[in-house]
């Protein structure tokens, strides 16, 4: 049983550029989490997410920032026009409910 | 949602002596509890949960926290520190919403 995988382990982008951010849950798991880690900083929460659902997004900002979990496929966190304070380390994780999170190794976008 | 705080941004003891991370929570129920541990450029692994079965929670790695509902506490300790204990810690919890936060972490140093 694989555990929840990210990818890619590293981006890099140019400022104004897309990243898109790939997290695929563990099998049996139904809800995605995606945190934000800045350097010297702890976790923050984006969004959660259940099947083709948007659970809870209050950690996202307003703008340039989108998430989904379509029925079939990984979930994908999107930032459009990427700017240098979007550098950061983006984890996933996954669970069932109330049973503690099971987290991929992360996605640490650079932008440049 | 729970509020998490963790007492110490950074923590540095002996090799061999206690290790003790503090952690309290804010909520009128006793939520889940988590403690994780993050290696360098590594996601997070989950180190320990509380579920209300019991207080003292043991996890891996000999490390063990205690639920004290009296002082909304969690704190994580290890009665011996090894070098390889090392890294940063996030304290975290969640409700029955499944909506789970974490505190800002705290960093583990250990002295030879």
């Amino acid at each position: 049983n694989a555990g929840v995988m990210q990818n890619p382990r590293h981006l890099v982008r140019r400022r104004g550029q897309e990243a898109r951010l790939r997290c695929s849950p563990m099998k049996g798991h139904s809800h995605v989490y995606w945190y934000r880690q800045l350097p010297e900083e702890g976790l923050k929460f984006m969004v959660y997410l259940q099947k083709e659902n948007i659970i809870d997004e209050s950690g996202m900002p307003k703008e340039r920032f989108s998430a989904e979990f379509p029925k079939e496929g990984p979930s994908i966190l999107r930032i459009q026009q990427v700017v240098r304070g979007d550098s950061a380390a983006y984890f996933c994780a996954s669970s069932p409910p109330t049973d503690g999170y099971t987290f991929g190794s992360g996605t640490r976008l650079t932008v440049v | 949602a729970q509020s998490v705080t963790q007492l110490g941004s950074h923590v540095s003891v002996s090799e061999g002596a206690l290790v003790l991370l503090r952690c309290n929570y804010s909520s009128s129920v006793p939520p889940y509890l988590f403690w994780y541990v993050q290696y360098p450029n590594q996601g997070l692994q989950l180190l320990l949960k509380y579920t209300s079965a019991a207080t003292l929670v043991k996890g891996i790695n000999g490390f063990e926290a205690e639920f004290k509902k009296s002082e909304t506490s969690f704190h994580l300790t290890k009665p011996s520190a090894h070098m390889s204990d090392a890294a940063e810690y996030f304290c975290a919890a969640a409700g029955n919403n499944n909506d789970m936060r974490f505190g800002a972490g705290t960093r583990l140093t250990v002295k030879p």
